[in-house]
């Protein structure tokens, strides 16, 4: 059980050019998420996916496409990088307990990109 | 907007010592969610601590526990006993309907030894 996994640890583009960061997660989750972490910011969500086939804007989503590949999977790709998309990216699941109705997030070690 | 605030952007405690770290959060909601989350320097988020907000009982986790005010919506972490381990950012997180989280600014807490 690796729990969630990100893909790159750190990327390095330059402006205009594209990439996919990858997420998946062997829990069985059902809710998946992407934020992106800046000094000051805190975590702002650029999507979500409350369950495979569906995906929904955050606070931050322009610049951003997202794709709930199954289950396991939740891409976030850049079309066309910007210096202002330099970040930490976190990824995160969740899913409720059934007992207790707590829902409890999970998220991956993060993948740092530099624009330049 | 419902925002999620941390009014201390660092925050720094003697070995042994307690400290109380502070999240305060705007909502219309009756019902959710909040958690403490702890970011090591290895950027990994560790939940700390859950509290629902219907549950008047403060959560507590060994060393750490809230302090839950509903009326005033206002979310403390405090942190006893405070070791090495806990130097780390630390982020208040919101969770509503829909499963929409929204976290704080982040506190950045150092362990003096």
């Amino acid at each position: 059980n690796a729990g969630v996994t990100q893909t790159p640890k750190f990327q390095v583009l330059k402006t205009g050019q594209s990439m996919t960061l990858q997420c998946a997660q062997d829990m069985n989750h059902n809710s998946m998420y992407w934020y992106r972490q800046d000094p000051g910011m805190g975590l702002r969500l650029i999507y979500y996916s409350a369950s495979e086939g569906t995906t929904d804007k955050g606070e931050v989503p322009n610049g951003y496409n997202v794709s709930r590949l199954n289950k396991r999977e939740f891409s976030l790709r850049l079309e066309s990088a910007a210096p202002s998309q330099t970040s930490v990216y976190f990824c995160a699941s969740m899913i409720p307990d059934t007992n207790t109705l707590q829902e409890t997030q999970y998220f991956g070690p993060g993948t740092r990109l530099l624009v330049l | 907007a419902q925002t999620v605030t941390q009014s201390q952007p660092e925050m720094s405690v003697q070995e042994a010592e307690t400290v109380t770290l502070s999240c305060t959060y705007d909502t219309s909601e009756s019902d959710y969610y909040l958690f403490w989350y702890k970011q090591p320097p290895s950027r990994q988020m560790i939940l700390v601590i859950r509290q629902e907000a219907y549950k008047q009982q403060n959560a507590t986790e060994n060393r750490f526990s809230v302090n839950f005010q509903k009326a005033a919506k206002s979310f403390s972490l405090k942190i006893s006993d405070s070791q090495l381990g806990d130097a780390a950012m630390y982020f208040c997180d919101r969770e509503t309907s829909g499963s929409r989280l929204t976290f704080g600014e982040g506190t950045q807490l150092t362990v003096n030894p």
